[in-house]
């Protein structure tokens, strides 16, 4: 079946240190992005990539970075730099075909926790 | 800038009885208008949405929507709910390109048997 993958399911990171969260679609769209998840602040997107090798910065890049480098993978670090990590990571695809396909797909979720 | 608001944080209603969730948006050109509902612990899934043409959208699982451009609003509506309806429900609005649609901060809604 096609779909977004993301994983792990739960992620724990201590002070000071980089953890990354893997996303993975098979529905061969071109444009990707990461959200977050915050209780009671609905989803706010972090990057988004419109084709392979180009990414660029949503409304909360700070503390993130993100590669892409194959069409169906699109990886986001967390890096050391985000003092407030903890929060529900959201991956979803789109397929930039036509204007009718306006809608976005979504993996599961990744739940980031300090420890 | 566009900015969606949605009032209500929680909602609970019985099942069988009928269910509207607000959504009210900011857009200056005729919005592209989304509602997505959240399970626990998982993605989100479209329900509706709204591009042009008539105001009224109907969507999967029953649900349906009207845009009214006066009142800015987009607001969803189940005639009948059922317990499988709980979950989490989001409006968005977007420009044309979903790489820019702005959410709502969502409405949590219980269904009481």
């Amino acid at each position: 079946d096609g779909g977004i993958t993301q994983s792990p399911k739960y992620l724990f990171r201590k002070e000071g240190q980089n953890v990354t969260l893997s996303c993975e679609q098979n529905l061969n769209h071109d444009a990707m992005y990461w959200y977050r998840q915050d209780p009671g602040q609905g989803l706010r997107l972090i990057y988004y990539s419109q084709i392979v090798n180009d990414f660029q910065k949503g409304d909360i890049a700070e503390g993130y970075s993100v590669s892409r480098e194959k069409k169906e993978s699109f990886p986001l670090t967390v890096t050391s730099a985000q003092k407030n990590p903890t929060a529900f990571y959201l991956c979803a695809s789109r397929d930039t075909g036509t204007v009718s396909n306006e809608k976005l797909f979504f993996g599961s979720g990744t739940q980031l926790s300090v420890l | 800038a566009q900015s969606v608001t949605q009032p209500d944080i929680h909602i609970t209603v019985s099942e069988g009885a009928s269910l509207e969730l607000r959504c009210n948006y900011s857009y200056g050109a005729t919005p592209y208008l989304f509602w997505y509902v959240q399970s626990p612990g998982q993605g989100l899934q479209l329900l509706l949405k709204y591009f042009s043409g008539d105001t009224l959208v109907q969507g999967i699982k029953g649900f349906e929507a009207e845009f009214k451009r006066s009142q800015s609003s987009f607001n969803l509506r189940k005639p009948s709910v059922h317990w499988s309806d709980a979950a989490e429900y989001f409006c968005a609005v977007g420009a044309g390109t979903a790489s820019k649609l702005t959410f709502g901060t969502g409405t949590r809604l219980q269904v009481t048997l």
